[in-house]
């Protein structure tokens, strides 16, 4: 079946635009996770849904960040007033019912400029 | 202290060789272990869970030390196609989400 994906793939945008990264979970799946990568270091924990439900944005850097997830299916993660420092690459995961196992999508590399 | 912690490397090995990764973890509560793989430019996949009682799949071994708070994978048999980061994961709790090491680079060798 597909697996996660993300929208779009690269992202190049001007300081201070606002951008949206899709998330599309595996069918069925319960959690969606989102995290931030830098280049040689791990996914690093930004927010987190159980269906619709946002369970934590402990990760979040700032007010700029926000995530949603409407419907329980599709998460949009949204930065405002992008700075060069957002630039990473940003990862979505999903896992289902009582699950650990995280399987992530291919990721929007962002590049603010 | 960070939470999970890992040796970068890189660590090159010549195919054949039997490598080893350890990584530690500050939450002594923690409840699960994994190790994950990423390829260049690809995403994380799980490779292992990590149990108490150590596992193995094929080639590769993962311990869980509790009381040292650390974790260890072993590959045995190097082959061309394990170069890859191999990311230390812990779930500190249930339903939380999951931390990860920077990553260990491996690259084996002809």
């Amino acid at each position: 079946g597909a697996g996660v994906s993300q929208s779009p793939r690269y992202k190049v945008t001007k300081r201070g635009q606002d951008v949206a990264l899709r998330c599309d979970p595996i069918s069925g799946h319960v959690s969606l996770y989102w995290y931030r990568q830098a280049l040689g270091q791990g996914p690093e924990f930004l927010t987190y849904f159980n269906y619709e439900a946002q369970q934590d944005k402990s990760g979040l850097p700032n007010d700029r960040f926000s995530a949603e997830r409407p419907e329980g299916s599709i998460s949009t993660l949204t930065i405002q007033r992008t700075e060069q420092r957002d630039s990473a690459m940003y990862r979505c995961a999903s896992s289902g019912t009582g699950a650990e196992t995280q399987y992530f999508g291919p990721g929007t590399r962002l590049l603010v400029l | 202290r960070k939470e999970v912690e890992q040796d970068p490397g890189p660590f090159n090995v010549p195919e054949g060789a039997t490598v080893a990764f350890n990584c530690t973890y500050s939450n002594s509560a923690s409840q699960s272990f994994f190790w994950y793989r990423q390829d260049c430019r690809k995403e994380p996949k799980l490779l292992m869970s990590v149990y108490s009682s150590g596992n193995e799949d094929g080639r590769f071994t993962a311990q869980l030390n509790r009381a040292s708070q650390y974790i260890s994978l072993l590959i045995r048999d190097s082959k061309l196609s394990d170069s890859a980061t191999y990311l230390c994961v812990v779930n500190p709790y249930k339903d939380t989400p999951l931390v990860f090491g920077k990553g260990t680079r491996l690259s084996v060798i002809a």
